[in-house]
């Protein structure tokens, strides 16, 4: 079973719309979680951490369910910049910064 | 502050043939990480380095993977000989300690096609 697994899409939606992507990691030792973006072409650049309460950076909302064992992140009034491949991240090796990227989530916002 | 700088930005080779890449780390930055990135797929650790020293390498194909960091800055991957599977995005990254609160910064990354 993959470490991280994530519904790659793609997701088409409006501009103004808002859309969730969810995220399952396999391991419950699992201990610090992150969303990154991906432009084509591009390298992955951390968009937020995700933490035990929920935490929110101004359209972006992310939460983890420790018991579920998944994350989702939550884009409110989707723009056409926040078109991207999202990847879900996790860690749980103490001690050293070993990431296991999930596949990533392709999102087109289309106006 | 200037990123983390790779080199070649792309590299075509035959199957069989060697390849280097080459990063150069965020000043200051002592760890470092080489991923494979497929297309498609996520990245996937091939190798960290905390200054000079490995810290996991676990899956690093060490048949015809070799990477080096000798004087703790920059740092090389070769692949020697290449295989036609080994054709995707190589990125460089670091950080500035290897703990979960110390974000990567990634490079621009070497696309290798081998053919």
């Amino acid at each position: 079973r993959k470490e991280v697994e994530q519904d790659p899409g793609p997701f088409n939606v409006p501009e103004g719309a808002t859309v969730a992507f969810n995220c399952t990691y396999s391991n419950s030792a699992s201990q610090s979680f992150f969303w990154y973006r991906q432009d084509c072409r591009k390298e992955p650049k951390l968009l937020m951490s995700v933490y035990s309460s929920g935490n929110e950076d101004g359209r972006f909302t992310a939460q983890l369910n420790r018991a579920s064992q998944y994350i989702s992140l939550l884009i409110r009034d989707s723009k056409l910049s926040d078109s991207a491949t999202y990847l879900c991240v996790v860690t749980h090796q103490t001690g050293a910064n070993n990431l296991f990227f999930g596949t990533g989530t392709r999102l087109t916002v289309i106006p | 502050e200037a990123g983390v700088a790779q080199s070649p930005r792309y590299k075509i080779i035959e199957k069989r043939q060697s390849v280097a890449f080459w990063c150069n780390p965020i000043s200051g930055h002592a760890t470092l990480y080489w991923y494979q990135q497929i297309l498609g797929q996520g990245p996937k650790l091939l190798i960290q380095f905390q200054n000079n020293g490995v810290v996991d390498d676990s899956q690093l194909p060490k048949d015809r993977f070799s990477a080096e960091r000798l004087k703790g800055v920059d740092s090389t991957l070769k692949i020697q000989p290449a295989k036609l599977e080994d054709s995707a995005v190589y990125l460089c990254a670091s950080s500035l300690a290897p703990t979960l609160n110390s974000p990567l910064h990634f490079g621009n990354g070497t696309r290798l096609t081998v053919t």
